[in-house]
């Protein structure tokens, strides 16, 4: 089935040390996005690519970056993680733009930081 | 500022009863859409049906359907006959511009056999 795969489920980082966090699709959508949801709280959307083009929200911290090197894997990098970045990371993926389109949920990485 | 209110943190219902899930929304757009997403416990999160303001037909999906009252910014989402396999967290979404979702904090839907 085609679907949205995120790897690990569930990652352990040490405070300060750099992360990666994984994504990849069969879908062949545009765009992916990822969303960091902390416990108890919603789904908070960090950024998007559409294709190429990275779209960062505004109050997403420095600290988190994404790469994209091709349509199918987006990655999430956390350069140096803080206890309150523990949470759910969701990555999403969409054919496009625009509210019509469904987006589609990986089943998250647990990120716990020691 | 958009924000989306789940004020229902957790509900139960009985197997083959009917349970309502309360949303609303706070926005000062006239065209967006709403979602319900529905995530079990350690999956992804799938949509389960989804309402554009536009349309004042309530959508439906099979044993879902919401009751959208624009006027009141309200979008519940109602369980009809619900099964085992109903369990799970309900998200309600609100998506604003052209791809930005706006989610609410979740309601933990418990069925009891």
């Amino acid at each position: 089935d085609a679907m949205v795969i995120q790897n690990p489920r569930y990652q352990v980082t040490q405070f300060g040390k750099p992360v990666t966090l994984s994504c990849s699709q069969t879908l062949n959508h545009n765009v992916m996005y990822w969303y960091q949801q902390k416990s108890s709280q919603a789904p908070k959307l960090l950024f998007h690519y559409y294709d190429k083009d990275f779209n960062n929200e505004a109050d997403t911290p420095d600290n988190f970056q994404s790469r994209r090197p091709n349509t199918s894997f987006c990655f999430l990098d956390i350069r140096s993680p803080g206890l309150g970045d523990a949470a759910m990371y969701l990555c999403a993926t969409s054919s496009s733009l625009g509210l019509t389109n469904e987006q589609y949920f990986g089943p998250g990485t647990r990120l716990t930081v020691t | 500022a958009q924000t989306v209110t789940q004020s229902q943190p957790e509900m139960s219902v009985q197997e083959a009863e009917t349970v309502t899930l309360s949303c609303t929304y706070d926005t000062s757009e006239s065209d967006y859409y709403l979602f319900w997403y529905k995530q079990p416990p350690s999956r992804q999160m799938i949509l389960v049906i989804r309402q554009e303001a536009y349309k004042q037909q309530n959508a439906t999906e099979n044993r879902f359907s919401v009751n959208f009252q624009k006027a009141a910014k309200s979008f519940s989402l109602k369980i009809s006959d619900s099964q085992l396999g109903d369990a799970a967290m309900y998200f309600c979404a609100y998506a604003v511009g052209t791809y930005k979702y706006i989610f609410g904090t979740g309601t933990r839907l418990k069925v009891l056999a």
